[in-house]
């Protein structure tokens, strides 16, 4: 069965410090990654993207996330955390077909 | 204006009601879902649609039933409410030439008491 998990409930940094929130998935076929943000009463938003090509991914609001096929993640990052980066995370995978399958979530917390 | 809209944004409802929400969206997608989201459970996916006439089941559709108005609007109903369909609900489209990334709306917060 095709799964993503996200080991982590949440993380917790200091701000200006670096940050990393991780995902590793199982699936059958080449996988297209994603990463969405979801802020307080609000909807998912995107942030970025693996589909082919370089396996580090750069999108919004500085973050990053790098695919490593042999270790099947798809780890988000950013250098420096910001307190307004404090929020829950997405990993979701899919592999081409109907269906986008979401891990769990992960709470970060920035601390001033 | 937001590409994806949901209605009502919140909404408290007895056991035994029915209960429709809404979604439109302006993205011009034709592919449209329905997720239900619960604390530590990511997404579980309650109905999509590839089209107007295109509408299929997904891995949580009991006592759920979905309407494709328009290309534009998709709307999930609640035959007969239940306390265990408390939950915050999204509506999101897809555009399959971007590997399908999804654009979510704001979300409905349901309660049923």
């Amino acid at each position: 069965a095709q799964s993503v998990a996200q080991p982590e409930d949440q993380v917790n940094v200091a701000e200006g410090n670096p940050l990393t929130v991780k995902c590793t998935y199982s699936v059958s076929g080449n996988p297209y990654l994603f990463w969405y943000v979801q802020y307080p009463n609000r909807g998912l938003q995107f942030l970025l993207k693996y589909i082919t090509g370089d396996n580090l991914v750069k999108g919004s609001y500085g973050f990053e996330a790098e695919f490593n096929k042999s270790q099947t993640s798809f780890h988000l990052k950013k250098p420096s955390a910001l307190v307004s980066d404090s929020a829950l995370y997405f990993c979701a995978v899919n592999t081409g077909g109907f269906k986008t399958i979401f891990g769990a979530g992960t709470r970060l917390f920035v601390k001033a | 204006d937001a590409d994806v809209t949901q209605t009502p944004r919140n909404r408290i409802t007895k056991t035994g009601k029915r209960i429709m929400l809404e979604c439109s969206q302006t993205k011009g997608h034709d592919r449209m879902y329905w997720y239900r989201q619960d604390p530590g459970l990511g997404l579980q996916l309650i109905y999509y649609s590839f089209d107007v006439k295109d509408i299929n089941k997904g891995e949580i559709s009991d006592g759920y039933s979905v309407s494709r108005q328009a290309q534009a609007k998709f709307s999930l109903s609640l035959e007969s409410a239940i306390p265990n369909q408390t939950a915050l609900y999204f509506c999101a489209t897809s555009d399959p030439f971007r590997g399908d990334t999804q654009y979510f709306g704001p979300g409905t917060r349901l309660t049923v008491l």
